[in-house]
């Protein structure tokens, strides 16, 4: 079965310094992706970064970073000199083909809240 | 603007009673999914079409839910007698066949249902 452990309920962090939000992840297909998605508080999830199982590069999109360790079954996402509109829920998500290579299995998220 | 829309946004009924909701997605994309999300928790997956097809159910989606996608564009979810239970965020998503692209969904904004 698959499944998806996001371990921190809330983070805080303080304007323009950087954040990461931890993922670890349980599959035991080769192949797999892992997602990003950002869910302010109007309800729309709002797709992030992407990381393919075979990519051998960390996944990088502006200022979101994927932090891959796939010894680790980790997938973190580093949030760089954060903004006040980046407070929202955060969801890692996966699809892998055992689970249905269709849909994403998310976690239960972090609350992040950036300080002025 | 072109993203997934849904509508009602908000949906406030009795136990008992019947509701429907349907999503819009994005014009181009064939695969059309649902998702539940209770309060602090990551979307579930509830069923998903490729065109007309519905393809995958899950477990959660008892007998009292029917989805349908009758001309592969949009979709209705209806929740027939409903339950306290079923008062949560309903999530529609969309996507293009996998191929060059990561099969991210897209999101629209969700429909709330409270059930009194």
């Amino acid at each position: 079965a698959q499944k998806i452990t996001q371990t921190q309920p809330g983070m805080f962090v303080q304007e323009k310094e950087a954040v990461t939000l931890d993922c670890t992840y349980d599959t035991s297909d080769q192949s797999y992706g892992l997602f990003w998605y950002k869910q302010p508080s109007s309800g729309e999830m709002i797709f992030l970064i992407y990381q393919g199982s075979y990519d051998e590069q960390n996944a990088t999109e502006g200022r979101y970073s994927l932090n891959f360790q796939k010894a680790r079954k980790s997938a973190n996402l580093v949030i760089s000199a954060s903004q006040l509109g980046d407070s929202a829920m955060y969801f890692c998500a996966m699809r892998a083909p055992s689970g249905s290579a269709r849909q994403l299995t998310f976690g239960s998220g972090t609350q992040l809240t950036v300080l002025p | 603007d072109t993203g997934v829309s849904q509508d009602p946004r908000h949906k406030i009924t009795k136990r008992g009673q019947n509701v429907t909701f349907r999503c819009d997605p994005i014009s181009e994309h064939n695969r059309l999914y649902w998702y539940r999300q209770t309060l602090g928790q990551g979307p579930e997956f509830l069923t998903y079409f490729q065109n007309e097809a519905q393809l995958e159910k899950s477990r959660l989606l008892s007998d009292r839910f029917s989805a349908e996608r009758p001309k592969g564009s949009f979709s209705t979810l209806e929740i027939q007698r409903t339950e306290q239970g079923d008062s949560a965020m309903y999530l529609c998503a969309s996507s293009l066949t996998r191929g060059a692209n990561t099969g991210e969904l897209f999101f629209g904004e969700g429909s709330r249902l409270t059930v009194l």
